[in-house]
């Protein structure tokens, strides 16, 4: 079984100050993560994926998140906010050689000018 | 590249009535997976197709919900007859995973459903 716990249901942050979105993942086999963005009224588009290569993995518009396998997470991170960063973000966990995705319940994050 | 498209984006029905939804995945994408989304929750799956073949229909309420991928590209999901709690934004994803791996799953923007 595999299972995905998203901290913040909402983060709120000011333009150009760091964003961390945390994520606590469960898995019984060596896990791929995701995070997936979601802007309004949007598909989700992918952000950044884990699969058991480099520990520190670089995702699109500057996010980055660092896999932990000793406290089982996948925090996201990103060093300076911008005003377009205001979406629905989810942390995403599948098992190695499966394809089903579990997906965490999502955190709001908003952006103050 | 065009992406995952689909249609509507929106959709308004009376409950009981049947509404369909329609998913292109992108092209040379074997595997399509459509997902529902209920408000303030992340994506669960529904079907998955490896080409015309569903692989995992599970979680598909087979008393009302359907769906088809006839020629292995295109698929349908219809509900019939549709009921309140069917209010949600079903997603279409695809990836050209093939059973047993792990790939990328790049999603369309989804149908929103309102059944009043």
């Amino acid at each position: 079984a595999q299972s995905v716990t998203q901290l913040d249901s909402h983060v709120s942050v000011s333009e150009g100050t760091p964003v961390l979105l945390r994520c606590n993942y469960s898995s019984s086999y060596s896990p791929s993560l995701f995070w997936y963005v979601q802007h309004p009224n949007k598909g989700l588009q992918l952000l950044l994926k884990y699969t058991s290569a480099a520990t520190l993995v670089k995702g699109i518009n500057g996010f980055e998140a660092e896999f932990k396998k000793s406290e089982t997470s996948f925090h996201l991170t990103k060093p300076s906010a911008h005003m377009s960063d205001a979406a629905e973000y989810f942390c995403v966990v599948s098992s190695a050689n499966d394809y089903k995705l579990s997906f965490g319940a999502g955190t709001t994050v908003t952006v103050r000018a | 590249e065009a992406g995952v498209v689909q249609s509507p984006r929106y959709k308004i029905i009376e409950k009981k009535q049947p509404v369909a939804f329609w998913c292109n995945p992108i092209s040379g994408h074997n595997t399509l997976y459509w997902y529902r989304q209920n408000l303030g929750q992340g994506p669960e799956l529904l079907i998955r197709y490896e080409n015309e073949e569903a692989v995992d229909d599970s979680q598909l309420p087979k008393d009302r919900f359907s769906a088809e991928r006839l020629k292995g590209v295109d698929s349908t999901l219809k509900i019939q007859p549709a009921e309140l709690g069917d209010s949600a934004v079903y997603l279409c994803a695809s990836s050209p995973a093939h059973r047993g791996s792990t790939d990328t799953q790049y999603f369309g923007p989804g149908t929103r459903l309102t059944v009043l």
